[in-house]
């Protein structure tokens, strides 16, 4: 169950697109569609941004989209914005019915 | 409008107990899997454990299989998970949270309960 591979940090000025990966393994992301992402502001529990790698639930802006490539999946965020700086974690399903998630991204706003 | 409530935190010597609850209410709880998922201070989050709508199903992360135990009570809507033989790494923010419906996909989460393994 090893966590499932982010960077660190990724940084964008305010109107660009920034986009975050998460790599994992032929047991969890590459096996399955259920790829979520969450957005975590500090002192805050965390927030479900993306579902089943592409779906956003009612409320989140449609600025967040998601996709997959074999076994790694990412993240966009278009038209960054200042409430936009966050930490961001992946989470997949896994092949033993438990759930991984990844490293953390730390999204700063410049 | 989901509402997941933790208790329980607090501070504890290493190799001892506790039990962590957390009160469910705004939704059908017995029709959804609940998870419990740590954060440890300045880290990342790690998922824990998640057990199935009626309790027939447990899963667990390998770093707590054997010491702790996720069980529920639908009649009172609670979540519950019994840690034994603590450690120092287990120290961290607790949260509960649901799976969204019919889906392994974790959902709302608590605002968290904090646990510190100190001697």
């Amino acid at each position: 169950q090893s966590a499932l591979t982010q960077p660190a940090s990724v940084s964008g000025s305010p109107g660009q697109s920034i986009t975050i990966s998460c790599t994992g393994t032929s047991s969890d992301v590459g096996a399955y569609n259920y790829v979520s992402w969450y957005q975590q502001h500090p002192g805050k529990a965390p927030k479900l941004m993306v579902y089943d790698v592409s779906n956003r639930p009612s409320g989140v802006s449609y600025r967040f989209s998601g996709s997959k490539s074999g076994n790694t999946a990412s993240l966009t965020i278009s038209g960054l914005q200042a409430e936009d700086e966050a930490d961001y974690y992946c989470c997949s399903y896994t092949s033993s019915s438990s759930r991984v998630f990844g490293t953390g991204t730390k999204v700063t706003v410049l | 409008q989901v509402y997941l409530v933790e208790s329980g935190g607090g501070v504890v010597q290493p190799g001892r107990s506790l039990r962590l609850s957390c009160a469910a209410s705004g939704f059908v709880f017995s029709r959804f899997g609940v998870h419990w998922v740590r954060q440890a201070p300045g880290r990342g989050l790690e998922w824990v454990a998640v057990i199935s709508y009626d309790g027939s199903d447990k899963y667990y992360a390998d770093s707590v299989k054997g010491r702790f135990t996720i069980s529920r009570d639908n009649s009172r809507n609670m979540l519950y998970l019994q840690m034994n033989s603590l450690r120092a790494d287990d120290t961290a923010l607790y949260y509960c949270a649901n799976d969204l419906s019919g889906i392994p996909t974790i959902d709302s989460w608590g605002q968290g309960t904090l646990v510190t393994v100190s001697s």
